[in-house]
């Protein structure tokens, strides 16, 4: 099992809509967890990171976290052919500074 | 505003040559990562450094060393460059400090063809 597990998509949804994209992890002892949006042949940049059970809200942008059931999630409200990209979901692991990647979903807007 | 830079957006070598990639950070971090990216296969770490001189294998370090001689600069070397190398190369920084949840930052990567 992938420390990191995410759908690769790619994910379709109309311009306006929400879009849910969602990363399941492994290790009980994750503490901290990130989103990451990469445009095709650009590096990646960060969105926005969690590390509390429940919502995040940052503009358009909600992580959502369950430690539990071992998911966080990113929501995009309103979404603009503009956020068609690929999504990273990366964790940190206990006691280390090092991040885990998941293989990222690719997000397609449609106007 | 975090800014990484790396030396070069595009860079074509040709197999056995030594290759070497730079990264610089103007942030006063003291992390920084170098990753290659492959599709299908993500973000891997090659090495990452804590500190000046400092430096740790990351999941991949077959092929390739590292140099930090100063706090913002990390250096990624090919010693005999193959065509297996070639791939999309990402270095990344981070700052330990207290609250911080060790986001990452990004450099523009660097494209390596070895031919």
């Amino acid at each position: 099992q992938k420390e990191v597990e995410q759908n690769s998509g790619p994910l379709s949804v109309p311009e306006g809509a929400i879009a849910s994209l969602n990363c399941t992890y492994s290790d009980r002892g994750s503490q901290s967890f990130f989103w990451y949006r990469q445009y095709s042949g650009k590096s990646p940049e960060l969105i926005m990171f969690i590390y509390s059970n429940g919502d995040k809200e940052d503009g358009r942008f909600t992580a959502q976290l369950n430690k539990a059931s071992q998911y966080v999630s990113l929501l995009i409200r309103d979404s603009q052919p503009s956020d068609s990209a690929t999504y990273l979901c990366a964790l940190m692991n206990t006691g280390f500074q090092k991040l885990v990647f998941g293989t990222g979903t690719r997000l397609l807007v449609s106007p | 505003d975090v800014k990484v830079t790396q030396s070069s957006r595009y860079l074509v070598k040709r197999t056995g040559e030594k290759v070497f990639l730079e990264c610089v950070q103007d942030m006063d971090h003291e992390n920084m990562f170098w990753y290659r990216q492959d599709p299908g296969l993500g973000l891997r770490l090659i090495y990452f450094s804590y500190d000046v001189k400092m430096k740790e294998k990351g999941d991949i370090p077959e092929g390739y060393s590292v140099s930090r001689e100063k706090k913002e600069r990390f250096s990624l070397i090919l010693e005999s460059a193959s065509t297996n190398q070639t791939s999309m190369y990402l270095c990344a920084s981070s700052f330990p400090r207290q609250g911080s949840s060790y986001e990452q930052y990004f450099g523009p990567g660097t494209r390596l063809t070895v031919t």
